[in-house]
């Protein structure tokens, strides 16, 4: 089974508006990370942040992580069209095996 | 540098037949990972190696499936006596080492099963 979700499911806003999209996880985790996919093929990294870290940025990306409500959420700033995609969080479950555990992911569609 | 490559990018095959999917990792990446995705859904584990031997296969789902990964470079992920349930897109990954790193997945391969 997935341990993580994502919140909302589908989101659709206009270019420059801001986006957001949630994340729950169910264990202790090591780290959680965020990927990018694009009509549903490859995956994309986009950033990791450990457990002993409250928020990261990297470019337009904020990413936050609250493991005491174990949960995550990823900002994206001034969106554009090429920003559509389905983004997935991902944990390790607090394993050190290396497998990642997906949620079924938020659609995002961007509007010029 | 060179990503992580899978071929095919498509196979469509037959029920009962078997298949072939292989996955070409980043160069020096010793962590080995395959995914299954279906439509609408995140990536589902199913096996990793690290190095030549798979470390962890809990997520294979019965004995059709199989994974070698024999030189520790390449690796191939077999379906035995395909069922139309095994159709989706078949993901491989990899990374420089099993803990906690970033993934690098490739394209995958789109496989159905008519």
């Amino acid at each position: 089974s997935q341990q993580g979700e994502e919140d909302p499911q589908a989101l659709s806003i206009q270019e420059g508006e801001n986006a957001t999209m949630n994340c729950s996880y169910k264990t202790s985790i090591n780290n959680l990370q965020w990927y990018r996919q694009n009509s549903g093929r490859g995956l994309v990294h986009l950033i990791l942040i450990r457990s002993n870290e409250r928020e990261k940025h990297s470019g337009r990306l904020r990413v936050t992580l609250d493991t005491s409500k174990k949960s995550s959420s990823l900002l994206i700033t001034a969106s554009r069209a090429a920003d559509t995609a389905s983004y997935f969080c991902a944990t390790d479950g607090g394993s050190t095996l290396g497998r990642l555990y997906f949620g079924r992911g938020t659609q995002l569609t961007v509007w010029p | 540098g060179a990503g992580v490559s899978q071929t095919p990018s498509n196979k469509v095959t037959e029920k009962g037949k078997y298949v072939e999917l292989r996955c070409d990792p980043i160069s020096g990446h010793t962590a080995l990972y395959w995914y299954r995705q279906s439509l609408g859904q995140g990536p589902e584990f199913l096996i990793y190696f690290q190095g030549t031997g798979a470390a962890d296969d809990s997520g294979l789902p019965n004995d059709r499936f199989f994974a070698v990964r024999p030189e520790g470079s390449v690796s191939t992920l077999k379906i035995q006596r395909t069922e139309r349930g095994d159709s989706a897109v078949y993901l491989c990954a990899s990374s420089p080492g099993p803990r906690g790193e970033t993934q690098y997945f490739g394209p995958g391969t789109r496989l159905l099963v008519l």
